[in-house]
């Protein structure tokens, strides 16, 4: 099993761009979530799945929108990125027993 | 709203120490709590964890004991090696939806 993965690894972009944000999982997880971590403030939680076709808000959405049209796949947009959208993002499912797996990370620099 | 309350970092031992790293939590119900590790470019990873009071988690020599009565699960290791330099975050899951609840994370560096 590869896990979580996630890509790019790091991306530079200016502000008002877009880009996606591209999470998998091949553990058959129903649940996926999508955090930011900045420094100082943890890891907070922008969106989540509970399953296919279903999604909902976490603490810090705004700027971001998300889709899970598969089991396996849950890409977060930026739709017009800005400075304050600078951080580190993770992706994240839940397996049994409520243990998360996370994905290695997506370093964004918005311009 | 459920909240963690890690001890701030960073905190610096040297090797075979012994290491505190104190959790505190608010919560409805009965949370399942939690400890993750996050080495240096990396993301988290499970370290220990436990689903009911009294219980506790180990693992790699790290222990925790869910204590209901001073809402605390504090992270203790006897003897702390340079490998386990990295962040620690305290979580908890409770409440609707189950969302996960992250502490602040606490650095922790090992000096030979």
């Amino acid at each position: 099993n590869a896990g979580v993965t996630q890509t790019p690894k790091f991306q530079v972009l200016k502000t008002g761009q877009s880009m996606t944000l591209q999470c998998a999982q091949d553990m058959n997880h129903e649940y996926m979530s999508w955090y930011r971590q900045d420094p100082g403030m943890g890891l907070r939680l922008i969106h989540y799945s509970v399953g296919a076709g279903i999604t909902d808000q976490g603490e810090v959405p705004n700027g971001y929108n998300v889709s899970r049209s598969t089991t396996e796949d849950f890409p977060l947009r930026l739709l017009s990125a800005a400075p304050s959208q600078t951080s580190v993002y993770f992706c994240a499912s839940r397996g049994p027993q409520e243990t998360q797996y996370f994905g290695p990370g997506t370093r964004l620099l918005v311009l | 709203g459920n909240s963690v309350t890690q001890m701030e970092g960073p905190v610096t031992l040297s090797e075979e120490a012994f290491l505190t790293i104190n959790c505190t939590y608010t919560a409805t119900g009965y949370p399942s709590l939690f400890w993750y590790v996050q080495y240096p470019g990396e993301g988290l990873q499970l370290l220990l964890k436990a689903t009911k009071a009294d219980d506790k988690g180990s693992n790699k020599g790290f222990e925790a004991t869910y204590r209901k009565e001073t809402t605390s699960f504090h992270l203790e290791k006897g003897s702390v090696q340079v490998s386990d330099s990295a962040v620690y975050f305290c979580a908890l899951i409770s409440g609707g939806y189950q969302k996960v609840t992250f502490g602040t994370g606490t650095k922790l560096q090992v000096i030979p």
